[in-house]
């Protein structure tokens, strides 16, 4: 599986848009991009995915690089409940299965 | 809430006992996962189902024992372990294979958080 990078940790404001980046530069066209996070004392939660278009749910956006090697998960308004740590995951044709890596730890300041 | 129920929520025992972790969904899923969990660690996939089958073990010590005797359940046969082997223990399920797994999210429960002496 190609690997993803994403920065440590990340601080926003409650209420304000939140952008967290992720890196994927060995990412091949049949790869999606997933995005889970887990809140403290959970399991980790479905977040949103895609392959090559933006796309929007309830939760929130995802933003892909028109060359697909980087994308962004936007959080439009980070409320406390959202302070979690957001993993980024490729995951290729028949992959059942994810790996994790670091992801994002993200502190939601009030 | 989640989908997912694991029970126990925690788990404490010694290395000579023996004890098992449960896991039960009712999506109708039929790829069921076990993935272990250290502190301030990323989840890392221990065993995959799929139709009820092991399809995948990712070398995980015997004193580890899947099972999964219907569709809605999956069970963790836990004997023998180490305190390194004190973890969160969390399951998961998706749809199933066949139908783009790479396209399908996993749905996770809580996790049992186990504690070896």
């Amino acid at each position: 599986d190609a690997k993803t990078t994403q920065p440590n940790s990340m601080e926003s404001n409650e209420e304000e848009p939140v952008h967290l980046p992720c890196n994927h530069s060995t990412i091949s066209g049949t790869d999606y991009i997933h995005w889970y996070r887990q809140l403290p004392s959970q399991g980790p939660e479905y977040v949103i995915h895609g392959l090559t278009s933006n796309v929007n749910n309830r939760m929130a956006s995802l933003a892909i690089a028109e060359d697909r090697k980087s994308s962004t998960l936007i959080l439009h308004r980070a409320t406390l409940r959202d302070a979690a740590v957001y993993y980024c995951i490729l995951r290729g044709p028949g992959a059942n299965n994810l790996f994790f890596g670091t992801g994002t730890r993200l502190t939601v300041i009030p | 809430d989640t989908e997912v129920t694991q029970t126990p929520k925690h788990l404490v025992m010694g290395m000579t006992n023996k004890k098992s972790l449960k896991c039960e969904q009712h999506m109708g899923h039929r790829a069921m996962y076990w993935y272990k969990q250290k502190a301030k660690k990323p989840p890392e996939l221990m065993f995959v189902y799929s139709y009820e089958k092991l399809s995948i073990n990712e070398s995980v010590p015997s004193r580890f024992s899947p099972e999964c005797p219907n569709s809605s359940l999956l069970n963790l046969h836990l004997h023998a372990l180490q305190p390194e082997d004190s973890a969160l223990y969390l399951c998961a399920s998706s749809p199933g294979f066949g139908r783009g797994p790479s396209n399908q999210p996993q749905h996770f429960g809580d996790g049992t958080r186990l504690s070896i002496l």
